[in-house]
C-alpha cells in the first residue's frame, strides 16, 4: 500500500517563475492538506481540499492556489515566486476531513527559489 | 493567532540518558499530537492526546497532555540513537481541521 507520494522531490526555480507541485494521497484517503515548512521551523498550514473544493485556508497569499482532481490527487501552484517561498512543501492525507489521528504526510518537495 | 513553543530548541545527549521535551501555548487545544521527522522525510505521527491530564506511553516514550490542555510534554527513557530526529507538537481544535505546529525540538542521541 503506497503512502502519500509527492513529486518532484526537489525543484529549483528563479524569482518570478511559477511552480506546480503534485500529491497523491494514501489509498482510501480523500482529503488532502498542504503545508509549508521553512528551514528550522515547524510546518505551516496552507490549505485543505476535499471533494475537489478548498475547505479551509491558512494565512497565505493568493499566489498560492490548489486543485483536487476526481481521483483525490492534488496540485499546489505558486505564482510569482519569491525567495521566501523556498521551503519544504508537505502534502498530508486523511480518510475524511478532521480525522487527524489518521493523518499521513508525504516526504515533501524541496523548493529552492534563486 | 495560536502559537506553540517548544523547548529546548536543540538537545544533544548521550545514549542511555533520559530527556523531556516541552510544548507550551497560551491557547487551549481540543487535542494535541506529537510527530517525529527525519531529514528528507515528512513528519510521522507518534501519538494523539485528547483529554486534559492524559498520559500515553509508546515503548520508551511517555506523552502527557496538561490539565488545562495548553501544554504537553514528551519524556524519553534510555534514549537510543534511533530516537534522533526533529520532534514536533501540533495542536488541533474542533471545527478547525488544520494543525498548528510547534517550533520543533531537534534531538541528537550520541552513541
Amino acid at each position: 500500500d503506497a503512502g502519500v507520494t509527492q513529486s518532484p522531490t526537489h525543484l529549483i526555480k528563479t524569482r518570478g517563475q511559477q511552480v506546480t507541485l503534485r500529491c497523491s494521497p494514501k489509498s482510501g484517503h480523500d482529503t488532502v492538506s498542504w503545508y509549508q515548512q521553512a528551514l528550522g521551523q515547524g510546518p505551516q498550514f496552507i490549505f485543505q481540499y476535499y471533494e475537489e473544493e478548498e475547505r479551509q485556508r491558512g494565512n497565505f497569499p493568493d499566489r498560492f492556489s490548489g486543485h483536487q482532481f476526481p481521483n483525490y490527487s492534488s496540485e499546489l501552484n505558486v505564482n510569482a515566486l519569491l525567495l521566501g517561498d523556498s521551503a519544504l512543501y508537505l502534502c498530508a492525507s486523511s480518510p475524511v476531513p478532521g480525522m487527524n489521528e489518521k493523518l499521513f504526510f508525504g516526504s515533501g518537495t524541496q523548493l529552492s527559489v534563486l | 493567532t495560536q502559537l506553540l513553543e517548544q523547548s529546548p530548541q536543540f538537545l544533544s545527549i548521550q545514549e542511555g540518558e533520559n530527556l523531556t521535551v516541552y510544548c507550551n501555548s497560551s491557547s487551549v487545544f481540543s487535542s494535541l499530537q506529537w510527530y517525529r521527522q527525519e531529514p528528507g522525510e515528512g513528519p510521522v505521527l507518534l501519538v494523539t492526546v485528547v483529554t486534559g491530564g492524559e498520559v500515553k506511553k509508546l515503548k520508551r516514550l511517555t506523552f502527557q497532555f496538561g490539565d488545562a490542555r495548553k501544554d504537553s510534554s514528551l519524556h524519553i527513557t534510555a534514549a537510543q540513537p534511533g530516537d534522533t530526529g526533529l520532534y514536533l507538537c501540533a495542536g488541533i481544535n474542533f471545527g478547525n481541521e488544520k494543525l498548528t505546529f510547534g517550533t520543533g525540538t531537534r534531538l541528537t542521541i550520541i552513541p
